[in-house]
C-alpha cells in the first residue's frame, strides 16, 4: 500500500530565503508525482507535474525533482516571498494512468516579510 | 490548461436535508472524476471514483447511500450528501483526470451542516 509522507510538517522562513520541501513515498512504481499548493479554505492549484520518466521540472522560482528508486521528491523554492505562504501537497499516482492518487499530509509554509 | 469548475463554493444547510455539489470539466472530457474530503488541517482523503456511465467506486468506509455520486456525462459529476448531519461538515473537492495535465482540481466546496 502506497504511503506518502512530507517533511517538515510546518516551516517558517524569512523572506528571500531559498527552501526545500520533501516528499517520500513507499512504492517506487509510480506513474507520476504532482506538487500542489493550497491556500486556506481554497482548492488545489497544480504547481508541477513530473512523469515517472523525468528527473525534474521547473516553473519560475520552483523546481521539483524526482528520484523514483529512493522514493523521494523535493520541491525547491527560490527567493521565497510572503505570497508563497500556503500548504504544499505532493501527490503520487500509482503505476498506471488509471491508478488512484495518494496525497501526502502537506507542509505548511509561512514566509515572514 | 485544463479547468474544473466546482459549485457551490460554500453551502450551509440544516441537519436532515440533502446537498448537491457539481463538478464540471470546462475544456476537456473527463471519463473519470474523483471526490475527496478534507478535514481541517488534514490532507485530502479519496472518497470515491466516478466513472461516466457507470456506478461509482467507493473507498472503504465511505457510505455510498449517504454520498450519492452521479456521472451522467463526460463533463459533469455530482456528489449529493443525503440527510446531512453536522459530522458531514467538511471541505469537499473534486478532480478530473486529464492525461495531458495530470489531475486538475476544482476549487472546493465548504459544507456546513447546522
Amino acid at each position: 500500500k502506497q504511503e506518502v509522507t512530507q517533511i517538515p510538517a510546518a516551516l517558517s522562513v524569512p523572506e528571500g530565503e531559498n527552501l526545500v520541501l520533501n516528499c517520500s513515498f513507499t512504492d517506487s512504481a509510480i506513474y507520476n508525482l504532482q506538487w500542489f499548493r493550497q491556500d486556506p479554505g481554497k482548492g488545489l492549484t497544480s504547481l508541477l507535474l513530473i512523469q515517472s520518466s523525468q528527473r525534474e521540472q521547473t516553473s519560475g522560482r520552483l523546481n521539483a525533482s524526482l528520484d523514483k528508486s529512493s522514493g523521494r521528491s523535493t520541491l525547491y523554492i527560490a527567493a521565497s516571498q510572503p505570497g508563497d505562504s500556503a500548504t504544499y501537497l505532493c501527490a503520487v499516482r500509482g503505476a498506471t494512468s488509471y491508478d488512484k492518487v495518494i496525497f501526502g499530509p502537506g507542509t505548511s509554509l509561512s514566509v515572514i516579510p | 490548461g485544463a479547468v474544473v469548475s466546482q459549485h457551490p463554493s460554500w453551502v450551509i444547510c440544516k441537519s436532515g436535508t440533502s446537498v448537491k455539489i457539481e463538478c464540471r470539466s470546462l475544456d476537456f472530457q473527463a471519463t473519470t472524476m474523483f471526490w475527496y474530503r478534507q478535514f481541517p488541517k488534514q490532507s485530502l482523503m479519496l472518497m470515491a471514483t466516478s466513472n461516466e456511465g457507470s456506478k461509482a467506486t467507493y473507498e472503504q468506509g465511505v457510505e455510498k447511500d449517504k454520498f450519492l455520486i452521479n456521472h451522467a456525462s463526460l463533463t459533469l459529476s455530482t456528489l449529493t450528501v443525503t440527510s446531512a448531519h453536522p459530522e458531514d461538515s467538511s471541505f469537499y473537492i473534486c478532480s478530473a483526470r486529464d492525461s495531458l495535465y495530470g489531475y486538475t482540481f476544482g476549487s472546493g466546496t465548504r459544507l456546513t451542516v447546522v
